[in-house]
């Protein structure tokens, strides 16, 4: 099994729909990234968090440690939007300083 | 405030060569991160520094190693490449250990073919 686990793997949407990417996660971790790359490899960091909800424009994304779960909202979708979003524990304890990937899920939206 | 720089962009190298990869942190950033995302998968971290020292280390074999300097810069050396070392080759720098919670501002990527 792996270590994380993003679903769906595969997401098309039209423009202006609310999207949903959930990751779950098997290892104790300290904070959770969400990734944003693009097509040619630029990785952007969208979110760290470890605790709640945290919002950037039309972004939002949320943790719930105890269920070791989180999800990335995109309200109002764009065709920019397109990406492959990941989501990227960083394991703690004696997994100290590693980030592990999920397999990213890949979105399109179509105008 | 600079960014992650990676060098060179696009790399071909015949297999038993050795290459060197190399990246500049963001200004202020102790922490280097490098990771392999082979076409279509997710990356896969390969080593951290922190503050020129080696902290952790994914399941590579020792034929790739790195350095991280005193200005923080970072190399990434794998030698006797083989054909599936082609991948994208991501470093990502921090402001401390990762496992603190900083957040990881990444580079853009060296992609190396091996033929």
């Amino acid at each position: 099994k792996n270590e994380v686990e993003q679903s769906p793997q595969n997401l098309t949407a039209q423009e202006g729909e609310f999207i949903t990417i959930n990751c779950s996660y098997s290892v104790g971790i300290s904070a959770l990234h969400w990734l944003q790359q693009h097509p040619g490899g630029g990785i952007v960091s969208l979110f760290m968090l470890s605790s709640g909800k945290k919002k950037h424009g039309r972004l939002i994304a949320t943790i719930n440690i105890q269920e070791k779960h989180s999800s990335l909202h995109i309200t109002a979708s764009h065709p920019r939007d397109s990406a492959v979003y990941i989501c990227a524990p960083n394991a703690g304890g004696t997994s100290y300083g590693k980030l592990t990937f999920g397999q990213g899920t890949i979105l399109t939206v179509h105008p | 405030e600079t960014g992650v720089t990676q060098s060179p962009t696009h790399l071909i190298k015949t297999r038993g060569q050795q290459v060197t990869l190399r990246c500049s942190s963001q200004s202020g950033h102790n922490t280097v991160s490098w990771y392999q995302q082979a076409l279509g998968q997710g990356p896969q971290f390969i080593f951290q520094y922190y503050r020129e020292e080696e902290n952790g280390r994914g399941n590579f074999p020792p034929r790739f190693s790195g350095l991280q300097f005193p200005n923080y810069s970072s190399e990434l050396n794998v030698n006797a490449l083989e054909l599936d070392d082609s991948a994208l080759y991501l470093c990502a720098s921090s402001l401390g250990l990762v496992g603190s919670s900083y957040e990881q501002y990444f580079g853009p990527g060296t992609r190396l073919t091996v033929t």
